[in-house]
């Protein structure tokens, strides 16, 4: 199976800042990765997708990019409804495998 | 407008069969390049893939669950249904359904609410 394996596990930040998210595939994936956000209590909503394309109706804010092994998910000017957990996603190879998650917190 | 949604018991009991219904709308599944899958989050835990079926009635499962999980579809009730037996508590978990598209591998764009179900005696 592909690890994917992110960092930070957790974060803060303030209202207003910029924060970037990594994702490391334990090998190669092309591009076929995707980030989540995820709320509690509520289900993963799919941002960006093919590493570095917005999901229709998400905000220019995020952004992605990379390839092969090496990811990062980029939050522009947090305001406070982008305080929720990350998630990255690998659909290179079966089977598909998720990152651990990172923890966006309010500073 | 693609929405999804799992139905199902919220509790069951050690060593019983679970069986999850994910009713769909705003897409077909015998479109060519689309499918269903099922995904499941341990409370506080990350997300894990477990189950999905293609438009072509292809099936995939999760190795480490594979002997465990049936999945299959209705397409003219626009449902798909996840059996795993032999429940256990460490099965525990929000459990989800989502449409995806196919690349390489499942590209999960639309997801269901999730359901609960917990693993008690």
């Amino acid at each position: 199976d592909i690890q994917m394996t992110q960092s930070p596990s957790s974060l803060s930040a303030s209202v207003g800042d910029r924060v970037t998210i990594t994702c490391r595939a334990s090998q190669g994936i092309s591009n076929y990765l995707a980030w989540f956000q995820q709320k509690p209590g509520k289900a993963p909503k799919s941002l960006i997708y093919a590493a570095s394309s917005l999901q229709s109706g998400v905000p220019s804010k995020f952004s992605g990019s990379g390839s092969g092994t090496d990811f990062t998910l980029t939050i522009s000017s947090l305001q406070p409804e982008d305080f929720a957990t990350y998630y990255c996603q690998q659909y290179n190879s079966y089977p598909p495998t998720f990152g651990q998650g990172t923890r966006l917190e309010i500073k | 407008q693609i929405t999804l949604k799992e139905s199902g018991p919220t509790l069951v009991k050690p060593t019983q069969t679970l069986t999850l219904t994910c009713t769909f709308s705003g897409f077909s599944l015998s479109t060519s390049g689309v499918g269903v899958g099922w995904i499941r989050q341990p409370p506080g835990k990350a997300l894990e893939w477990l189950a999905l079926i293609y438009w072509d009635d292809d099936k995939r499962y999760s190795p480490s669950l594979k002997s465990r999980l049936t999945i299959t579809k209705d397409t003219s009730k626009n449902q798909v249904v996840l059996t795993m037996t032999n429940m256990d508590p460490v099965d525990t978990a929000t459990y989800y359904c989502a449409h995806f598209t196919a690349v390489a591998g499942p590209e999960f764009d639309y997801w269901g609410q999730g359901t609960l179900v917990t693993v008690s005696s």
